[in-house]
């Protein structure tokens, strides 16, 4: 089967730092994504993890640990638009994208 | 183009209706999606299309039926729907199956009366 956990709140300030964690055990690994999603609104793609190590973009950052079964997403400088579901995803083969449950987190001036 | 549309992007419908979401891109992805999610969960994998071809079905019961009459569009038809569907219906592509980088549609947000 596949499990996928993370926290499903967080709560952070205005120009914080803050590490969202994910673990997975799946049946397969074809990559790990972290997703944004504002409510009512669709996921947006912003990283994509394969091969160990940090993956940077601006304020993103992803990191993962194959042995370990582990991400984080780092966002840095976070600002008001950062509140939002930060979902964890793993492509465990063919074709499907398997979900965690999200992970809530609200920015605070 | 490097989007994917839905519509219609809001749907009330009784349980007696017969109704079609729709979605499409012209990103030339040969890979497309149908997920549920409901509020405050996941999204949850409903059908995979690869060339233009079903190839997964995650249990869906057979009130919903997908459709893909061509590489750039993807259909799910909607007939006796109940209540407990209502959710938010989201289309995404990628450019095959085994392909990361899926592209998400704005969704449609459907309501069952």
């Amino acid at each position: 089967g596949q499990n996928i956990d993370q926290p499903t709140e967080m709560t952070a300030t205005e120009g914080a730092i803050v590490q969202i964690n994910c673990t997975y055990q799946t049946s397969g690994f074809n990559g790990l994504f972290w997703y944004q999603q504002h409510a009512g609104e669709a996921p947006t793609f912003l990283s994509y993890n394969v091969l160990d190590g940090l993956e940077e973009k601006g304020r993103f950052s992803s990191f993962l640990s194959r042995s370990k079964g582990y991400s984080y997403l780092l966002l840095k400088e976070l600002q008001m638009k950062d509140s939002a579901s930060y979902l964890c995803a793993v492509n465990s083969g063919y074709s499907t994208l398997t979900f965690g449950k999200g992970t809530m987190l609200l920015v605070s001036p | 183009d490097t989007e994917v549309t839905q519509t219609p992007k809001h749907l009330v419908m009784g349980m007696t209706n017969k109704k079609s979401l729709k979605c499409e891109q012209h990103m030339g992805h040969r890979a497309m999606y149908w997920y549920k999610q409901k509020a405050k969960k996941p999204p949850e994998l409903m059908f995979v299309y690869s060339y233009e071809k079903l190839s997964i079905n995650e249990s869906v019961p057979s009130r919903f039926s997908p459709e893909c009459p061509n590489s750039s569009l993807l259909n799910l038809h909607l007939h006796a729907l109940q209540p407990e569907d209502s959710a938010l219906y989201l289309c995404a592509s990628s450019q095959s199956a085994r392909d990361y980088g899926y592209t998400f549609g704005s969704g449609t947000r459907l309501t069952v009366v």
